[in-house]
């Protein structure tokens, strides 16, 4: 069975101080692997796909990186605004539609 | 306007009543997705559509049915609410080429007392 464990569960950072969510995963033909961001009572918004090892995704202060076992989300100088909640999804082959969901890495970044 | 929106916003309701939650789309795509996320637990897929003749079941479908009114609308009914289906619900849509890239509406955030 497809598995996605996001860790930390929570992290609270100064702002400026940089920090690395995990996402470990475990599936059968990895399709792509995904992060959202969600803001309190809104839902999720996209941020990358990666497709397979050795990819990097970039954007404003976050880079997204890959490896067979795990993905990580790394935040260089973090603001306040950087303050949500990061989700992580699989998508495998063959598994048609089903997007797997981590349990999310819930970020604070104090000012 | 929202891209995605969702009906009611909040909604509270007693066991064994039908409630249904409405979602429609700007974005002009074809596939729609209805979520449920729980403390602890994630998103999970319920239903999800390709098209309006396509319907199909996700990983916990069962005590929820849903209908592909338009290509624009997707509504998800609850026949008859129990407690353990008070959750955040979400609808989403996606354009078919990359279909990991969902659009989420603002949620809708359901009490089944």
């Amino acid at each position: 069975e497809d598995q996605v464990t996001q860790s930390p569960e929570a992290l609270r950072l100064q702002e400026g101080e940089s920090s690395s969510l995990n996402c470990s995963y475990t599936v059968s033909g990895l399709r792509g692997l995904f992060w959202y961001r969600q803001d309190p009572g809104k839902g999720p918004e996209f941020l990358f796909t990666l497709y397979s090892a050795g990819e990097e995704k970039e954007k404003e202060r976050l880079k997204a990186t890959l490896t067979k076992k795990e993905s990580f989300l790394h935040i260089t100088a973090p603001k306040p605004e950087d303050s949500a909640t990061y989700l992580c999804a699989v998508r495998r082959w063959g598994g048609s539609e089903k997007l797997v969901f981590g349990k999310g890495t819930k970020l604070t970044v104090n000012p | 306007d929202a891209d995605v929106t969702q009906t009611p916003r909040n909604r509270i309701t007693k066991t064994g009543k039908r409630i249904m939650l409405e979602c429609s789309q700007t974005k002009g795509h074809d596939r729609m997705y209805w979520y449920r996320q729980d403390p602890g637990l994630g998103l999970r897929l319920i239903y999800y559509s390709f098209d309006v003749k396509d319907i199909n079941k996700g990983e916990i479908s069962d005590g929820y049915s849903v209908s592909r009114q338009a290509q624009a609308k997707f509504s998800l009914s609850l026949e008859s609410a129990i407690p353990n289906q008070t959750a955040l619900y979400f609808c989403a849509t996606s354009d078919g080429a990359n279909t990991g890239e969902l659009f989420f509406g603002e949620g809708s955030r359901l009490t089944v007392l």
